[in-house]
Order: C-alpha cells, then structure tokens, then sequence
C-alpha cells in the first residue's frame, strides 16, 4: 500500500505569491490533516478534513486554506505569502477520526519564502 | 500553558543501551491519547506507540514501551537496545477531548537522540 505522498518536496517562493501544495492520502484513508513545522514554534496544526469537509481549524490566518476532494486527495493553499510562512508543511492521514487512531504523514513540503 | 512539554536537551545514547526521552503533560479531559512519533532526518513522521488514557497496562511495541505515570501526567518512551537507525527527532503528542469529530494532535518540540557506536 503506498503511504501519504506529497508534492512538490521543495518550493521556493517569493513574498506576497501564493502557493498551492498537494496531499496524496493513503487508499481508503478519509481524514486527511495538515500540519506547520517551524524550528521556533514547531508542529502545529492547520486543519482537518473529512468526506471532503473541513471539521477542525487551527489558529491560522485567513491566508491559510484547504479543500478536499472527492478521492480524498487534499489541496492546502497558502495566498500573500510572508517570510514567516518559511515552513515544512506535512500532510497526514487516517482512515477515520478516533481517539486511538494514528496519523500516516508523509515525507512533507518544504517551502522557502523570500 | 503548553499542553506537551518535552524539556530534554539533545539525548546521547549508546548503541545496543536503553534510553529514556521525557514527556509531561496538561489535560483537563479524563480521556485522552498519548503518542510518541520519530522523524528522521527525512522529515517522515513515524508512527512509534500509543496509549490511551483509561489502558491498564503500559503499551509496548517492539523495542518501544511507553512508561505511563497518569497522576503524574507523564509519558516516558523508553527505546531497549538501541539501534544506528534510532538516531532522529522524537516528538510525543496528544489528542484529547474526542467527540468522534477530531483528528486533531498537540506536539511537544521534540527532543533530538544521537546514538553513538
């Protein structure tokens, strides 16, 4: 079974472009997460969605978004880029949404804001 | 107040010794899950142990175990016999407050092991 695949695996972008970054879930996963890792505030949480519907949000800004798809395939976009958003962005999986479940993430997107 | 907190500077460890990283945590939910993930240098995020919050029994997988203290709100991964391979990032997280509507999981920083041949 193949694992989570994101792409691309590097970007490098310039301030106040927007990006786009894809998330291959695992087969037959539904719940797909997206995760921020910064060396200063490290792992913290974007958003969830489930069935295509987003059913958690962290403490972002507005310039943050995602959407998923009817395949489970997940799309996070980040519009206006800052220097801050310099950031591996992970995506994970599960199957479904339980208080054991473990998340499948995958290798991440490392992105550069210059 | 941070809800996982991993305070260990980098851990140095010898190979084939056992090594004990560090997890303490906050929760007001009396039902909860504890998890210990390792990212090499990758970036994967590896799935390590689980345990929840009303298990009996300290969770064990393979070469891990899970030291778990409730009243002290503590999760220590213990690694037996460690390996080259075990050199990495090692994050502990929790989800908590599980309504059936949350994937949601709250890291530590991460504590960093070096194991030495």
């Amino acid at each position: 079974k193949a694992g989570v695949t994101q792409t691309p695996r590097y970007l490098i972008k310039t301030r106040g472009q927007q990006v786009t970054l894809s998330c291959s879930p695992i087969s037959g996963h539904r719940s797909v997460s997206w995760y921020q890792q910064t060396p200063g505030q490290g792992l913290q949480f974007l958003f969830e969605y489930f069935s295509e519907t987003q059913r958690n949000k962290g403490n972002f800004p507005g310039r943050f978004s995602g959407r998923q798809f009817s395949n489970s395939r997940s799309e996070m976009n980040v519009s206006t880029l800052e220097l801050g958003d310099s950031a591996l962005y992970l995506c994970a999986s599960s199957f479904q949404s339980g208080l054991n479940e473990k998340l499948f993430f995958g290798s991440g997107t490392q992105l550069s804001v210059l | 107040a941070q809800k996982i907190t991993q305070t260990q500077p980098g851990m140095f460890v010898q190979e084939k010794e056992a090594v004990t990283l560090d997890c303490t945590y906050d929760t007001s939910d009396p039902s909860y899950g504890l998890f210990w993930y390792k990212q090499p240098s990758s970036g994967e995020m590896i799935f390590l142990i689980y345990q929840g919050s009303y298990d009996q029994q300290n969770a064990t997988e393979g070469r891990y175990s899970l030291n778990f203290q409730k009243a002290r709100k503590s999760a220590n991964l213990v690694i037996s016999a460690s390996q080259l391979g075990d050199s990495a990032m090692y994050f502990c997280a929790m989800r908590e407050d599980y309504t059936g509507a949350n994937s949601k999981l709250t890291f530590g920083k991460g504590i960093t092991l070096s194991v030495r041949p």
